[in-house]
């Protein structure tokens, strides 16, 4: 049971370019989240997910997309791509009893 | 609005002492849950701690428990027996009932907690 998994850990990018953040969750959790969080800052939603083809925006959506083709997976894309997108992007989900959400690693992009 | 607020930017604490980490919400609705989150500075999330709004008793786990007070709409952590790796920030969010089927929390802006050896 790896619970959420997050790739890259890091990358960095240049202005205009393009990436998907890839999320994986093997807990069989309903819900799934992206959240980004700048530095010294706490976090924000970009969107989520209520069930396999279902999303919907969260806070701050603008420059970001997402997908929900199976309950596991949950990716983020990034169209091109800003140096305001510089953050760290974390992934959760949640389905347990309170929702408390788990969350994946994280993933450090620069945009430069 | 539904908010949270963290007043303390950042805590200092002595090892092996007790700390108190300051959250307080703002909500209409009766129904609620509010959870504490620890990030280390390896970055990752940890959830820590849950308690409901309909919990008679206040939250405890291991060395943690939410100092919960309603009327106050005040949801403390607590910290027992500080130990150095207990230094990292930590994050109050709360989830509303009416908040619909999306499970959304709404988070606090953190405290930086800081154990001195």
């Amino acid at each position: 049971n790896a619970g959420v998994t997050q790739t890259p850990k890091f990358r960095i990018l240049k202005i205009g370019q393009s990436m998907t953040l890839q999320c994986t969750q093997d807990m069989n959790h309903n819900y799934m989240y992206w959240y980004r969080q700048d530095p010294g800052m706490g976090l924000k939603l970009i969107y989520y997910s209520v069930g396999a083809g279902i999303t919907d925006k969260g806070e701050v959506p603008n420059g970001y997309n997402v997908s929900r083709s199976t309950t596991e997976d949950f990716p983020l894309r990034l169209e091109l791509a800003a140096p305001s997108q510089t953050s760290v992007y974390f992934c959760a989900s949640s389905y347990l009893k309170h929702y408390e959400q788990y969350f994946g690693p994280g993933t450090r992009l620069t945009v430069t | 609005a539904q908010k949270i607020t963290q007043t303390q930017p950042g805590m200092f604490v002595q090892e092996k002492e007790a700390v108190t980490l300051d959250c307080t919400y703002d909500t209409s609705d009766q129904s609620y849950g509010l959870f504490w989150y620890k990030q280390p500075s390896s970055g990752e999330m940890i959830f820590l701690i849950y308690q409901g709004s309909y919990d008679e008793q206040n939250a405890t786990e291991g060395r943690y428990s939410l100092n919960f007070q309603k009327a106050r709409k005040s949801a403390n952590l607590v910290i027992s027996a500080s130990q150095l790796g207990d230094s990292a920030m930590y994050f109050c969010a709360m989830r509303e009932a009416n908040a619909g089927n999306n499970r959304k929390l709404i988070w606090g802006l953190g405290t930086s907690l800081a154990v001195n050896p």
